[in-house]
């Protein structure tokens, strides 16, 4: 039990592009979902936490208007990357967390390329 | 949450137990030792987690000394597979308390 799933597993766009990427609990409804990014050879950063129905809690540094979560379901949130851009080659990793569970499950991670 | 120090890297020989150390000095007493590791280009997966006293389950074993300012964590038989980062995190577990914050953790090669 507890699987999180990520879709596409990688991509490339174009820069200037907006990309969607989706994060699934497949067995749980999870009613936070978080999202990390890792650069090459670094740890992961939290990016923002969002609840279900709510809108997403922003870490320090971390452009709202560029990278747009949405969590509209117990189940899907996505990560959209506005206006991508060289610097936002990444790898996104998505987890997620019951309802009263401090557990986080990780999903396999999103490889963002931005030429 | 308490900062953590972990070795950059370690090597094992395949068969051998890995042990990694963990040193969370300043971790209060509320603050449980979460260990997570990171295949390579994979999402991070859970090892095991305490509070004061040892813990074994399929994976691995959690040591955490008496003052619990430091902790390790043990692969009994490391297998080529066990290649990874292993992140020790501390947190505190509890509602509102969900953020893991990721250290550099510790590169273990294991070795045939």
């Amino acid at each position: 039990g507890a699987v999180v799933s990520q879709h596409p597993s990688w991509v490339i766009c174009k820069s200037g592009t907006s990309v969607k990427i989706e994060c699934r609990s497949l067995d749980f409804q999870a009613t936070t979902m978080f999202w990390y990014r890792q650069f090459p050879k670094q740890s992961l950063m939290l990016m923002a936490t969002s609840n279900e129905g709510s809108k997403a809690t922003y870490e320090q540094g971390v452009e709202k208007d560029k990278f747009l979560i949405n969590h509209a379901s117990l189940t899907l949130s996505t990560l959209t990357v506005t206006s991508a851009h060289p610097e936002d080659s990444s790898f996104y990793i998505c987890s997620a967390s019951r309802e009263n569970s401090y557990e986080q499950y990780f999903g396999p991670g999103t490889r963002l390329t931005v030429t | 949450d308490a900062k953590t120090t972990q070795p950059t890297s370690m090597d094992c020989a395949e068969g051998r137990a890995a042990n990694l150390p963990c040193n969370h000095s300043t971790i209060s007493g509320n603050e449980y030792v979460y260990w997570y590791r990171q295949i390579h280009s994979q999402g991070p997966q859970y090892i095991i987690h305490g509070l004061k006293n040892n813990e074994t389950n399929e994976m691995a074993s959690l040591i955490i000394t008496e003052d619990r300012k430091s902790s390790t964590l043990i692969l009994p038989h490391a297998t080529l597979r066990d290649t990874a980062v292993y992140y020790c995190i501390v947190r505190v577990a509890g509602a509102g308390s969900y953020q893991l914050t990721f250290g550099k953790g510790t590169k273990l090669s294991v070795i045939p």
